[in-house]
């Protein structure tokens, strides 16, 4: 079992509609989850942290994380072209010493058709 | 700040050559991370630093891979002899390690072709 899984995608959605991408983690001490978005042929940026419990909201994008279900999510409200990318999902799992490493899923390709 | 800064931004290389990736982390970092980054392996961790000293090497694919990072401002990634499995993009990151600070930075990669 991969550490941290994702929807295989590509998902594709209308311009407009609501994009759900998903990830799981297996190991249970992890701490601190991340979803980093990714263009083509770009290096991955940050788009939301989140570190409890419940959903987090930052302008279009909530992230939802459940850790009894080792569950984590971001959803994109009113998608746009422009959010056709790659989106990462990224847990810190390495709790030994200060220095959170984090372990990627494999992503998901999402487009967002006009 | 300009970011986390790599290069060369392409290296296209022969079998059996020495080939050196180097990174600037963002001033005030003090974690640094090398990934590798493939169709069909994702991105995945190399080795990582913090405060200049190796933590985790357990992602070096093997021997011929070796990273070091002499000061806070500078790391390096060597593969010797290189391999055409090698090629893949890899990206430097860096991070200011704290309680739930983890985000990382990353650079904009190193491609990387070994014919």
């Amino acid at each position: 079992q991969k550490e941290v899984e994702q929807n295989s995608g590509p998902l594709s959605v209308p311009e407009g509609a609501i994009a759900s991408l998903n990830c799981t983690y297996s190991d249970r001490v992890s701490q601190s989850f991340f979803w980093y978005r990714q263009y083509s042929g770009k290096s991955p940026e940050l788009i939301m942290s989140i570190y409890s419990n419940g959903d987090k909201e930052d302008g279009r994008f909530t992230a939802q994380l459940n850790k009894a279900s080792q569950y984590v999510s971001l959803l994109i409200r009113d998608s746009q072209p422009s959010d056709s990318a790659t989106y990462l999902c990224a847990v810190n799992i390495d709790l030994r010493t200060n220095a959170g490493k984090s372990t990627f899923g494999d992503g998901t390709t999402l487009t967002v058709k006009p | 700040d300009a970011g986390v800064i790599q290069s060369p931004r392409h290296e296209v290389t022969e079998m059996g050559q020495e080939v050196t990736l180097r990174c600037k982390p963002i001033s005030g970092h003090n974690s640094l991370f090398w990934y590798r980054q493939t169709m069909m392996r994702g991105l995945e961790l190399l080795i990582y630093f913090n405060n200049n000293v190796p933590i985790d090497d357990s992602g070096m694919p093997e021997d011929r891979f070796s990273a070091k990072m002499p000061n806070a401002s500078f790391s390096t990634l060597k593969i010797q002899p290189s391999e055409p499995r090698d090629s893949a993009v890899y990206f430097c990151a860096s991070s200011f390690q704290g309680t739930f600070n983890e985000k990382l930075f990353f650079g904009s990669g190193t491609q990387l072709s070994v014919l």
